[in-house]
């Protein structure tokens, strides 16, 4: 099966600790996106990652980190520095190459009490 | 920052009936594109239109893209139950430096479609 997987679905953590969402693709493509969503809204661009090594903050990346040691994973970790951080992590993909068309995996709902 | 602005934020109709979902934009776009989303899952690409393209069809699905405007809309023919979720319409910003493939997506319509 080619796609997107992000895991766990599911994530409660305590306040002050960093967590960090897994998100793995097997499409081979070269770009890769976070996005949170929260309730009633659209999707907020987190960091984004064109190709291995290398990534650029989105419009809400503060309290946030990421890496892109391999083409094919994209973590994400969640800093207790984010001030609201119980949200939907969705993460997508995209070929490049002119492609506008993004892929994206199941999502992970974090709680954070 | 938001690019896209759907209108209604929701729509409930019955099966067999027409949906219709607009998308306002704020810059020039090479493109715009539609997604859908169930319920607590992820975003599935249903259609993109090129800023040179005034309609596309797909299946039940009908786009057009009024570049003037800047605004777009989303034609669901036939509606289902099936049909039921929240649409989102995304775009490029090419003034900002075209980043490529970075999206700007909208709040969405929530799409309810009763048997």
């Amino acid at each position: 099966d080619g796609g997107i997987t992000q895991s766990p679905k599911y994530l409660f953590r305590k306040e002050g600790q960093n967590v960090t969402l897994s998100c793995e693709q097997n499409l081979n493509h070269d770009a890769m996106y976070w996005y949170r969503q929260d309730p009633g809204q659209g999707l907020r661009l987190i960091y984004y990652s064109q190709i291995v090594n290398d990534f650029q903050k989105g419009d809400i990346a503060e309290g946030y980190s990421v890496s892109r040691e391999k083409k094919e994973s994209f973590p994400l970790t969640v800093t207790s520095a984010q001030k609201n951080p119980t949200a939907f992590y969705l993460c997508a993909s995209n070929p490049g190459q002119g492609s506008y068309e993004q892929y994206f995996g199941p999502g992970t709902r974090l709680t954070v009490t | 920052s938001q690019q896209g602005e759907e209108d209604p934020q929701a729509l409930s109709i019955q099966e067999g009936e027409n949906a219709t979902m607009n998308c306002s934009y704020k810059t020039s776009i090479n493109n715009l594109q539609w997604y859908r989303q169930n319920s607590g899952r992820g975003l599935v690409h249903l259609i993109l239109i090129r800023s040179n393209e005034r309609e596309k069809h797909s299946g039940r699905l009908r786009v057009t893209l009024d570049t003037s405007k800047k605004s777009s809309s989303l034609l669901i023919t036939a509606s289902r139950a099936a049909d039921t979720a929240s649409y989102f319409c995304a775009t490029d910003d090419p003034d900002r430096g075209s980043t490529l493939g970075r999206l700007y997506f909208g709040r969405g319509t929530q799409l309810t479609v009763w048997p």
